[in-house]
């Protein structure tokens, strides 16, 4: 079984940008969870998503958005890139009834 | 508001000894508690998760003790190897809130 892939693993962006992150979860799981890892404040919640439906948020500012398809597939997005947005960006999948959530090698995203 | 701490930031070890990371909680709606183990340049990987209606749980020369009334819980890795030196994050997760809390985590070393 193939696990979470995301896409790409590294980034480059210019400040003001905005980017576009792509997490594909293991087969069968409909649940989708994104986390911002910096070494000053560690693993951060962004956002979860249900079968296309955002069922909870973290404390980050309206440019970090997201979105899922109907195959389960997320992106998320950031606009107007700021250099402290620069970051590990990981997402998580997660099956419908249990709680182990598995994690893809996240997106090293590094803003100038 | 930190709700889960971790400590130690870091700790050395030399092979064959054990290895010990301590984490507490506040929110008492926590119900889920995993332990992840990440290597440089990769996502967190889940290791061991524990549930609050037992006070160990163990798997091979990993072990969570779960102390509920303290709101306390620590990983202990028996025997430990260098290939176990790694960051390891602690995090809890409760209700219909799948969001994951990490602690700030623990970067271990293991000494041949």
């Amino acid at each position: 079984k193939a696990g979470v892939t995301q896409t790409p693993r590294y980034l480059i962006k210019t400040r003001g940008q905005q980017v576009t992150l792509s997490c594909s979860p293991i087969s069968g799981h409909r649940s989708v969870s994104w986390y911002q890892q910096t070494p000053g404040q560690g693993l951060q919640f962004l956002f979860e998503y249900f079968s296309e439906t955002q069922r909870n948020k973290g404390n980050f500012p309206g440019r970090f958005s997201g979105r899922q398809f109907s195959n389960s597939r997320s992106e998320m997005n950031v606009s107007t890139l700021e250099l402290g947005d620069s970051a590990l960006y990981l997402c998580a999948s997660r099956g419908q009834e249990n709680t182990e959530a598995f994690f893809g090698q996240g997106t090293r995203l590094t803003v100038v | 508001q930190q709700q889960v701490k971790q400590s130690p930031q870091s700790l050395i070890v030399q092979k064959g000894g054990i290895s010990i990371i301590n984490c507490a909680y506040e929110n008492t709606a926590f119900d889920y508690f995993p332990w992840y183990q990440q290597f440089p340049g990769k996502g967190p990987a889940l290791l061991i998760a524990i549930r609050p209606d037992v006070s160990e749980k163990k798997e091979g020369r990993f072990t969570i003790s779960f102390n509920k009334s303290a709101k306390q819980f620590s990983l202990h890795i028996m025997d430990s190897q260098p290939g176990d030196s790694a960051t390891y994050f602690c995090a809890a997760t409760g209700g219909s809130n799948y969001k994951l809390t990490f602690g700030k985590g623990t970067l271990l070393t293991v000494n041949p």
